[in-house]
């Protein structure tokens, strides 16, 4: 069974920390990785990583994904408390001609002042 | 350009009834996705739709159905409602494969 799991479930910082997220993941026919941050409701698009080894960098977020050991991480540097939010890692895998994202359950960032 | 709009944002609902949620995607938009989000499960793909079909379908029982209309909005029917059905229910839309997904606000469904 396909399966996407993120780390730590959840964390708290202070102002100007980095921290990293984990997400690992177990699935067939891999096509992409994309990372979300959701703070109220809807998750809104961090990066998408098709390709080991080359970093996406956003800000002060950068994230990069590993396909020979099967994980990406999340960076995000001197933190801020609008950083605050659950950060949600999901695999594009392709089934049957079509494709489908499975969901790691987040890991939620709480920064503090 | 207009996000994703979802409707009612909020329903209560008793066991045993249904309801039927509605997503309308941007502008130009093809692809619809629903989600359940829950605390415990994350957010988990019930299914998608493309051009009025749906192409692919997540582990969610038969009372879990959706369609799509020639304008791209989507709809979600969910049937004989469970206490477990509570969730929050997000629908996704993008061009199409390999498109970065805009999500909606969701509707947050109590079953009571």
């Amino acid at each position: 069974e396909d399966k996407v799991v993120q780390s730590p479930l959840s964390l708290v910082v202070h102002e100007g920390d980095t921290v990293t997220l984990n997400c690992s993941y177990e699935v067939t026919n891999f096509r992409s990785l994309l990372w979300y941050k959701q703070e109220k409701k809807a998750p809104t698009f961090l990066f998408m990583l098709t390709s080991s080894g080359i970093e996406k960098k956003s800000g002060r977020l950068s994230s990069i994904l590993d396909k020979k050991e099967l994980f990406s991480i999340l960076n995000i540097t001197a933190t801020q408390t609008g950083d605050s939010a659950v950060y949600l890692c999901a695999v594009e895998v392709s089934t049957s001609g079509t494709y489908k994202y499975i969901f790691g359950t987040g890991t939620r960032l709480k920064v503090l002042a | 350009k207009a996000g994703v709009t979802q409707t009612p944002r909020y329903l209560i609902k008793t066991r045993g009834q249904q309801v039927t949620l509605s997503c309308s995607p941007i502008s130009g938009h093809r692809s619809v996705s629903w989600y359940q989000q829950t605390p415990g499960q994350g957010l988990q793909f019930l299914f998608e739709y493309f051009s009025e079909t749906q192409r692919n379908k997540g582990n969610f029982p038969g009372r879990f159905s959706g369609r799509q209309f020639s304008n791209s909005r989507s709809e979600m029917n969910v049937s004989t409602l469970e206490l477990g059905d509570s969730a929050l229910y997000l629908c996704a839309s993008s061009l199409g494969q390999r498109s970065e997904q805009f999500f909606g606000p969701g509707t947050r469904l109590t079953v009571l």
